[in-house]
C-alpha cells in the first residue's frame, strides 16, 4: 500500500523568503516522489521527481526537493520565494512497480509581497 | 509542443443524463490516465490505459463509469445516469510509459456540475 500526506493546507510567506512545502509518504518497496503544481483553473504541472541517487534533486523555476529516507520525507524548497509561486501545490508517491501514484490532498502556498 | 487538451471545458448536465469526457494526450505518450479531483481534494485515480487496453481500472467507483481509447490515443470517459455527486473536475494525464519513472502530463481538466 502507498499513501501520502500533506500536513499543512496552507503556507504562507513573505516574497523573498525561503520556503517550505512539507511531505510525508508511506510506501512498503522503494518509494518514486514526484511534486506537481497547480494554477486555478488549469491542470497540474510537474515540477521534480526523486528516482534514484541524490537525495536532493532540482526541478522547475527553482524549487528543489530533499529526499529523507530515515523521515519518510520529500519536502519541496525554494530559496526565495515570489508572489508568482502562489499555488496549490501536490506531492504524489509510487511504490515500486506500481503504475498508480496516488496524491496528497494539497497545499495551498500563498506568497505575500 | 501540444499539451494535452480535454474537450469540454465545463458541463452542466441533469441528474440521470450520460455524459462524455473527452481527452487528447500528447502524440506518443502510451500511457493515459483519468483521475478525479474534488475541492481541496488531490486527484482521485480513476482509470489507466496502456496502450488501447485499461490495464488498471480499479479507481472507477461503480459500473456507470466506462472510458476507452480504442486507437491508443484519444480517450473518452463516459458516465451513465449521472448523479449529483459525480460532480467534480476530471482530470486526464497522459506519460511517455507507463513507468514508474515517468511524470504525467496534465490536461487543464473538464468541470462536470450534476444539476
Amino acid at each position: 500500500a502507498q499513501s501520502v500526506a500533506q500536513p499543512e493546507d496552507q503556507v504562507n510567506v513573505a516574497e523573498g523568503n525561503p520556503l517550505t512545502v512539507k511531505c510525508t509518504y508511506s510506501v512498503s518497496g522503494n518509494p518514486y516522489l514526484f511534486w506537481y503544481v497547480q494554477y486555478p483553473n488549469r491542470g497540474l504541472q510537474f515540477l521534480l521527481k526523486y528516482i534514484t541517487g541524490d537525495n536532493l534533486v532540482k526541478g522547475s523555476y527553482g524549487f528543489e526537493a530533499e529526499f529523507n529516507k530515515s523521515q519518510t520525507s520529500f519536502h519541496l524548497k525554494k530559496p526565495s520565494a515570489l508572489v508568482s509561486d502562489s499555488a496549490l501545490y501536490f506531492c504524489a508517491v509510487r511504490d515500486g512497480g506500481s503504475y498508480i501514484p496516488t496524491f496528497g490532498r494539497g497545499t495551498s502556498l500563498i506568497v505575500h509581497p | 509542443g501540444a499539451g494535452v487538451s480535454q474537450t469540454p471545458s465545463n458541463k452542466v448536465t441533469e441528474k440521470g443524463k450520460y455524459v462524455e469526457l473527452r481527452c487528447d494526450p500528447i502524440s506518443g505518450h502510451t500511457a493515459l490516465y483519468w483521475y478525479r479531483q474534488s475541492l481541496g481534494q488531490g486527484p482521485e485515480f480513476l482509470i489507466y490505459f496502456q496502450g488501447t487496453g485499461a490495464a488498471d481500472d480499479s479507481g472507477l467507483p461503480n459500473d456507470r463509469f466506462f472510458a476507452v481509447r480504442p486507437e491508443g490515443s484519444v480517450s473518452t470517459l463516459k458516465i451513465q445516469r449521472t448523479e449529483r455527486g459525480d460532480s467534480a473536475v476530471y482530470l486526464c494525464a497522459s506519460s511517455e510509459a507507463g513507468g514508474v519513472y515517468y511524470e504525467q502530463y496534465f490536461g487543464p481538466g473538464t468541470r462536470l456540475t450534476v444539476t
